[in-house]
């Protein structure tokens, strides 16, 4: 069965520690995506990564940076974290090619940032 | 660029009554166009895609079609039940932008018995 994981469903951290989530695929996908979603303005795409090592910034990178070092593995790092990133945030991955193939997604970590 | 609209919501019916969800988009080239479902608690999953004009794409009673003259994926159910109760994305990807997808901003659905 496909499978993408989160590290945490629901975290807490105060202003200005560093966090980390991560995201674990076992369905050998090279794409990996991190979202976060908030009431009325859906998911937004923070960062991308096509490949181990290779990152793409999304539509709101800011105050937020990404790591892929193994295929299965790819995290979201909050370098200083603000009471504005309190959110959910999505993981998911897909195939890599020219089609459209599917996005599977984990079951989303809730961040609160106090 | 890439955009998609959703109908506001929420929504909230009765159980077996008919569902219409509207989508429409903007898009450059011609992009796949799916709905997802998130579930209280959970995160999305696919619930049906198109990928070219006038495809249906169906799954659990859902339907939608690509209209490329109307720009529209309209999410449609004949008789919705109380486990239907979700967030539905509309969402589209361009052929040549790697699977990356533009979402809609969500409408819940509550159904109540």
């Amino acid at each position: 069965d496909v499978k993408v994981t989160q590290s945490s469903r629901y975290l807490v951290k105060r202003t200005g520690e560093k966090v980390f989530l991560e995201c674990v695929q076992d369905m050998d996908h090279e794409n990996m995506f991190w979202y976060r979603q908030d009431p009325g303005l859906g998911l937004r795409l923070i960062y991308f990564s096509y490949d181990v090592k290779m990152k793409e910034k999304g539509d709101i990178p800011e105050g937020y940076s990404v790591s892929r070092e193994k295929k299965e593995r790819f995290s979201l790092i909050l370098e200083s974290a603000s009471t504005n990133q309190t959110s959910m945030y999505l993981c998911a991955s897909s195939f890599r090619g020219y089609g459209s193939y599917e996005q599977y997604f984990g079951p989303g970590t809730r961040l609160t940032v106090t | 660029g890439d955009s998609v609209t959703q109908m506001e919501g929420p929504v909230t019916l009765s159980e077996e009554a008919f569902l219409t969800i509207n989508c429409t988009y903007t898009a450059t080239g011609y992009p796949s166009l799916f709905w997802y479902v998130q579930y209280p608690g959970e995160g999305l999953q696919l619930l049906l895609k198109a990928t070219k004009a006038d495809d249906k794409g169906s799954n659990k009673g859902f339907e939608a079609t690509y209209r490329k003259e109307t720009t529209s994926f309209h999410l449609e159910k004949g008789s919705v039940q109380v486990s239907d109760s979700a967030v539905y994305f509309c969402a589209l990807s361009d052929p040549g932008a790697n699977s990356k997808l533009t979402f809609g901003k969500g409408i819940t659905l509550s159904v109540r018995p």
